[in-house]
């Protein structure tokens, strides 16, 4: 099984709200990301949790802050988000240091009114 | 220079073609080289990867790797126009954080018409 489960599919949001994004893979594995995708894009990497340990891109604004409850699990918190971060946000997973490839998850569509 | 380029398309073919996709790339650290089908406003699907130069076969797929000419490529055979989908290069390298960190291509856009 080679599954990344995202909920929800679709979030729309305002400028003032604070919503979560959540992620779930069984696989075993050890990396967990989140990219950002804007149309007509390549995935942009947002985040990394390897072996629990978190990796920053430091251009990432602070108002996205990733968390991870256990191995499964990562959740990306949206606080006081910009239109222009309306976005497909994916998260992958893979197996670690010697895990050469990620598996993404369908994605969140994101709006920010 | 962007470590990885790839011609965006759109690439049009007639069903049943032979589809031949491609990326150039300038980083010697990548060790493992991906092909990504994403179909719109859904997440990218792994399709194939490979860590050496050679071919690797997966039914209509191939995939190409040459590290000596930094290239690669995915060779679709028999397109069918479900097939239609932006395909994506991507190359990863081990980060100092202990993961390995993927480089996309822009993704070419393929359609194949019935």
């Amino acid at each position: 099984d080679t599954e990344v489960t995202q909920t929800p599919k679709h979030l729309v949001m305002g400028m003032t709200n604070k919503k979560s994004l959540k992620c779930e893979q069984h696989m075993g594995h050890r990396a967990m990301y989140w990219y950002k995708q804007k149309a007509k894009k390549p995935p942009e990497l947002m985040f990394v949790y390897s072996y629990e340990k978190l990796s920053i891109n430091e251009s990432v604004p602070s108002r996205f802050s990733p968390e991870c409850p256990n191995s499964s699990l990562l959740n990306l918190h949206l606080h006081a988000l910009q239109p222009e971060d309306s976005a497909l946000y994916l998260c992958a997973s893979s197996q670690g240091r010697d895990g050469e490839t990620q598996y993404f998850g369908p994605g969140t569509r994101l709006l920010v009114l | 220079q962007k470590e990885v380029e790839q011609d965006p398309g759109p690439l049009s073919v007639p069903e049943g073609a032979i589809v031949s996709l491609n990326c150039t790339y300038s980083n010697s650290a990548f060790q493992y080289f991906m092909w990504y089908r994403q179909y719109s406003r859904k997440g990218p699907e792994l399709l194939m990867y490979t860590y050496s130069s050679g071919n690797k076969e997966d039914g209509r797929f191939t995939a190409q790797v040459d590290k000596s000419s930094k290239y690669i490529s995915l060779f679709i055979r028999d397109s069918q126009p479900s097939d239609s989908a932006t395909y994506l290069c991507a190359m990863s390298a081990l980060d100092s954080g202990g993961y390995q960190k993927v480089t996309f291509g822009i993704g070419t856009k393929l359609q194949v018409i019935p």
